[in-house]
């Protein structure tokens, strides 16, 4: 069975720049997460979708940070513009449901170094 | 806002002794208690999730619940080098409402298990 896919695994960009992150799922699994990890802390949860819909979204800075999984599957988190307190690894993690996992899964993630 | 709180650490010991790695949480609501363990540069992997009050042990990794006290550890006997990371703790609420179900991760202990 296939992990969580991401890409890119790794971007540099400059303040003020934009940039788009893409995850794919392990197939089948409804749920899909985006968490931030700046260095030496947990990750934080930025969104939740059930589907192609919102569960929560309640840490998403959204003057800057949108996100879409507009057919329920892989899904895109787009900073515009971004700034140097962005600078973190994007986690993508998926579960069979919302409810009743054991386990979320991650993706390898992508490390963003704003300068 | 809901809290889960450890010891950043670093946490040093001996190969051969055991680690004790400790967590509290502020929900008291919460269902369902996590640990993951991440390497340096990797994304979190589950190695223990406990439910219930008491003590739930699997190989040399022992998790223990004590939902009064809002309390949460990881003990690991006879601690490896390989076991040298960063251990996540993770807290689930309940309830109803899909954003209940979220994970709330904790800054993580650094472990270091010197040969």
């Amino acid at each position: 069975e296939a992990g969580v896919a991401q890409s890119p695994r790794y971007k540099i960009i400059e303040k003020r720049q934009s940039v788009a992150f893409w995850c794919n799922p392990i197939s089948g699994h409804a749920t899909l997460y985006w968490y931030q990890q700046i260095l030496g802390q947990g990750p934080k949860l930025l969104i939740q979708f059930q589907n192609n819909g919102v569960v929560d979204d309640s840490q998403l800075p959204k003057d800057r940070f949108s996100a879409e999984r507009l057919k329920g599957v892989d899904s895109t988190l787009k900073i515009q513009p971004a700034k140097l307190e962005d600078s973190a690894v994007y986690l993508c993690a998926s579960t069979p449901g919302l409810a009743n996992y054991n386990e979320q899964f991650f993706g390898p993630g992508t490390r963003l170094t704003v300068l | 806002q809901k809290e889960v709180e450890q010891n950043s650490g670093p946490l040093s010991v001996p190969e051969g002794a055991i680690a004790s790695l400790n967590c509290t949480y502020s929900d008291r609501g919460s269902q369902s208690f996590f640990w993951y363990r991440q390497y340096s540069g990797k994304s979190p992997e589950l190695i223990m999730s406990i439910y219930s009050n008491g003590d739930k042990e699997d190989g040399r990794f022992t998790a223990q619940l004590n939902k009064a006290s809002q309390y949460v550890s990881l003990l690991i006997r006879d601690s490896q080098p390989s076991d040298s990371a960063t251990y996540l703790c993770a807290v689930r609420g309940g309830g109803s409402g899909g954003s209940n179900y979220k994970l709330t991760f904790g800054k993580g202990t650094l472990l270091t298990v010197n040969p």
